[in-house]
């Protein structure tokens, strides 16, 4: 079983709609979690950084954390065609980087 | 301003060649990284730098050398290269520490081993 467990989609939505991804992990040590964002043929970009538990909104963007699940979400609200990428979720136990875990990624599609 | 420049973008080498993945910076980060990308796998750390002078194994190392030349600079080299090695790469670096949980990643470079 993978640390991190990620939906790899394609996930497809018309554009206004609300967006939800998510992830499980099985380590309950995990305390930072993240969403990136990766366009086709670019490197990823971070989106949303929550530590612990909790949400936290950025424009049109949620992060939500529930550690008690091992569970996290991103909710993209009023979905634009620019949002199509693949979302990847990293958690990690300790600050730093060294021992970041990465989901698989999930392939979204805004259609217009 | 250019962030993290890779190069190669694209590469194809015969099983048993070597190369060197080139990678630069220019937001005066002490730490770079070297990931690989597959398909149903996700990022996985091969190597990193915590600081200039200083390089450490990730999750998946073997195959694989790097070399941190100056705080710019961390390259990641194929001594010998084998099909299992075809994947994308990606090259990262973050500020000491990464507490912000912000690694800033370059465009990747994709190799494929025949």
């Amino acid at each position: 079983q993978k640390e991190v467990e990620q939906d790899p989609g394609p996930l497809s939505v018309p554009e206004g709609a609300i967006v939800s991804l998510n992830c499980t992990y099985s380590n309950s040590a995990f305390q930072y979690f993240m969403w990136y964002r990766q366009y086709s043929r670019k490197g990823p970009e971070l989106l949303m950084y929550t530590y612990s538990s909790g949400n936290k909104e950025d424009g049109r963007f949620t992060a939500q954390v529930d550690k008690s699940s091992k569970y996290i979400s991103l909710f993209i609200r009023d979905s634009q065609p620019s949002d199509s990428a693949t979302y990847l979720c990293a958690m990690s136990a300790l600050t730093g980087f060294q021992k970041l875990v990465f989901g698989t990624g999930t392939r979204l599609l805004v259609s217009p | 301003n250019a962030g993290v420049t890779q190069t190669p973008k694209f590469q194809v080498l015969k099983t048993g060649q070597s190369m060197t993945l080139q990678c630069a910076q220019d937001m005066n980060h002490n730490s770079m990284y070297w990931y690989r990308q597959d398909p149903g796998m996700g990022l996985r750390l091969i190597y990193y730098s915590a600081s200039e002078g200083t390089t450490d194994k990730g999750e998946v190392p073997n195959g694989y050398n790097v070399s941190r030349l100056n705080k710019r600079e961390f390259s990641l080299r194929l001594e010998s290269a084998a099909p299992s090695q075809t994947s994308v790469y990606f090259c990262a670096s973050s500020e000491s520490g990464g507490s912000t949980g912000e690694l800033f990643f370059g465009e990747g470079s994709r190799l494929t081993v025949l």
